[in-house]
């Protein structure tokens, strides 16, 4: 069964800080996908990255970076530099491709809140 | 560029009365999903649709039902309104249903029953 965690609840950092939130999955498929979305508090879900599983490369988007490992059932996200803008929930959400099943299994979400 | 388009925004109810929610997926997407997002709580994936067919079913009550209509927008149809059912409803749209195309998501609807 697909399982994602984000064993950060809540987090609390001040502006120009780096941050990363973690996401930790499990799947039986060797094939699956891998997102990110943001939720700030007016509550839309804003699409950052989606990553599939045979593409472990480190991707870099501005101040925002992931780190995916297989190895470790891990894709990390990385904010550099903080700002209040990034005050969100950010969710880590899990897809696979096989079975028929394209829904998307979210973690709990991680606060970030970030303090002038 | 066109995003998803849920309707309404805000809706309040009473128990026990009905609700429908539209959501207008983005040109040329053919799939629609429904997500219900408690408060303080993840998404949930309720129900989906490819090329107007159900393509899958996750835990939507038997009180809610769907459709995808010939133009691909979706309709949600909630009855015998609970409490419970107090939450943010998201629809999102991807070109094409294997999981592998992101899902882009409206601004959602936003259910209170009172």
């Amino acid at each position: 069964a697909q399982k994602v965690t984000q064993a950060q609840t809540e987090i609390s950092v001040v502006e120009k800080e780096d941050v990363t939130l973690d996401c930790v999955y499990e799947t039986r498929d060797t094939t699956y996908y891998l997102f990110w979305y943001k939720q700030p508090p007016s509550g839309e879900l804003v699409f950052l990255i989606r990553r599939n599983s045979f593409d472990e490369q480190n991707e870099i988007s501005g101040r925002y970076s992931w780190n995916f490992q297989k190895s470790t059932s891990s894709f990390n996200f990385t904010i550099t530099a903080s700002q209040v803008v990034d005050s969100a929930v950010y969710f880590c959400a899990l897809s696979e491709a096989q079975g028929g099943s394209e829904k998307l299994v979210f973690g709990k979400g991680t606060k970030l809140t970030v303090n002038p | 560029a066109a995003g998803v388009i849920q309707s309404p925004r805000h809706l309040i109810k009473e128990k026990r009365e009905t609700a429908t929610l539209k959501c207008y997926p983005i040109p040329r997407h053919d799939t629609v999903y429904w997500y219900q997002q408690g408060p303080g709580q993840d998404p949930q994936f309720l129900i989906s649709f490819y090329e107007k067919m159900q393509s899958d079913k996750g835990s939507i009550p038997d009180r809610f039902s769907a459709q995808q209509f010939s133009d691909y927008h979706s309709e949600l149809n909630m009855s015998s309104l609970e409490l419970g059912d107090s939450a943010l409803y998201f629809c999102a749209s991807s070109l094409g249903h294997a999981g592998n195309q992101p899902q882009h998501f409206g601004d959602g609807t936003r259910l209170s029953i009172l």
